[in-house]
């Protein structure tokens, strides 16, 4: 057991619905990273925030937002669902903002666009 | 294109054989890492090998860091079926932590 959290862990849904996934990171880390894991794209980051802030962000959709709230947990938000955002989601964090240090991942939230 | 890729994409072996698996990356890097990841699960760290370092153990883990060939290697001595996983490496590029392709790893009993 990593310390993070997600919830929900499948989450089923139509094309152009919006759906929120959340993370809470473990005790005592600044840092949250969103990470998006589908057969074709492999692991692609999405976004970090750390201490609240926006501090990087990768190959994240218009469609897609985040935020990471005063106690430290995150939320990802996906609207208009395509079928294509059918992946993993996972969320890790880290004590540091900078990313070459080890991070704590979650047990991710499979969603599924029908 | 990736920052990292693995090779082989897959392997298979049995129980008690050693398994090597490599990363190449493309850009000059402070640090390597390597993670595994069950099958759906979520990925768990297994060692970071620095640039200044050429070889690092843990447990059964060995990994060895080419900087002049931009190559590293993970070692896996005397595998049991536990260690059947998806192992990937990951190196920091700018502001991000990039993930190589993975190598899918099966050792049978």
């Amino acid at each position: 057991d990593s310390g993070v959290t997600q919830t929900p862990k499948h989450l089923i849904t139509a094309t152009g619905q919006r759906v929120t996934l959340r993370c809470s990171p473990r005790s005592g880390d600044l840092s949250v990273y969103w990470y998006q894991q589908s057969l074709d794209q492999g692991l692609q980051f999405l976004i970090q925030y750390y201490n609240g802030e926006e501090r990087a962000k990768g190959n994240i959709l218009e469609r897609f937002s985040a935020q990471q709230f005063p106690d430290l947990h995150s939320e990802l938000n996906l609207s208009s669902l395509e079928l294509g955002d059918s992946a993993l989601y996972f969320c890790a964090s880290s004590v540091e903002a900078a990313v070459y240090n080890e991070q704590f991942f979650g047990p991710g939230t499979r969603l599924t666009v029908l | 294109s990736q920052q990292g890729e693995e090779d082989p994409q897959a392997l298979s072996i049995q129980e008690g054989e050693n398994a090597t698996m490599n990363c190449s990356y493309k850009t000059s890097i402070n640090n390597l890492q390597w993670y595994r990841q069950n099958s759906g699960r979520g990925l768990v760290h297994l060692i970071l090998i620095r640039s200044n370092e050429r070889e690092k153990h843990s447990g059964r883990l060995r990994v060895t860091l080419d900087t002049s060939k931009k190559s590293s290697s993970l070692l896996i001595t005397a595998s049991r079926a536990a260690d059947t996983a998806s192992y990937f490496c990951a190196t920091p590029l700018g502001d991000k932590l990039i993930f190589g392709t993975g190598t899918r790893l099966q050792v049978f009993p």
